[in-house]
């Protein structure tokens, strides 16, 4: 079975200082990896996702993540936090592979980013 | 395209009443994710269609809840008969698998209230 784990529920750090979200894995194949953003009174919206092409990943707003697979990990980075990152990120697993979770993502629990000024 | 569209974005109701949750999908995608977010229990995973078929409905909580999609462009999450336990944000989402890697595309949500 697939599953996510995200070390932290709550996260601050500084404006302009490094932001690091933690999350680890469990598959039994070769995962799609994700990591969505919600802004306050929004939808979750696509910052970055792996899909085997690269293992360093790129997305919006400055963000990237690097797939680890001897650690099983998928870590989001940004060098430098803006008032703006503020917002809750979950990172979530998928697999194309059949059976019952076909399609699906499993979604990590979800960490809450603070910047302070 | 407008994205996964919702409505209503919120509604407040009273405890023993029916609600209904409405979902456009994106033109196109095969798939149809229906979640829950609260503070307590997170995003949770409802139910999930694909070809306008159900294909697992273990998240639904309770027989209070029935979701249907009668055709690949509409989609409802009934709750009847509704509770305070019931107040949630409640999320649609959408997918085109096996192209886009499984990414699913979220509405803006629908903010329930049950007094």
């Amino acid at each position: 079975a697939q599953s996510v784990t995200q070390l932290g529920s709550h996260v601050s750090v500084s404006e302009g200082a490094l932001v690091l979200l933690r999350c680890n894995y469990s598959s039994s194949v070769p995962p799609y990896l994700f990591w969505y953003v919600q802004y306050p009174n929004q939808g979750l919206q696509l910052l970055l996702k792996y899909t085997s092409a690269a293992t360093l990943v790129k997305g919006i707003n400055g963000f990237e993540a690097e797939f680890k697979k001897s650690e099983t990990s998928f870590h989001l980075t940004k060098p430098s936090a803006h008032m703006s990152d503020a917002a809750e990120y979950f990172c979530a697993v998928s697999f194309n592979a059949g059976g019952t979770s076909y399609g699906k993502l499993t979604f990590g629990q979800g960490t809450i980013l603070t910047v302070h000024p | 395209d407008a994205g996964v569209i919702q409505s209503p974005r919120h509604e407040v109701t009273e405890m023993g009443q029916e609600v209904t949750l409405r979902c456009k999908p994106i033109s196109g995608h095969d798939y149809l994710f229906w979640y829950r977010q609260t503070m307590m229990r997170g995003l949770e995973l409802l139910i999930y269609f694909n070809n306008n078929v159900p294909i697992d409905d273990s998240g639904m909580p309770e027989d209070r809840f029935s979701a249907k999609m009668p055709n690949a462009s509409f989609s409802t999450l009934k709750i009847q008969p509704s509770e305070p336990r019931d107040s949630a944000v409640y999320f649609c989402a959408s997918s085109l698998v096996g192209v886009s890697y499984n990414e699913q595309f979220f509405g803006p949500g629908t903010r329930l209230t049950v007094l």
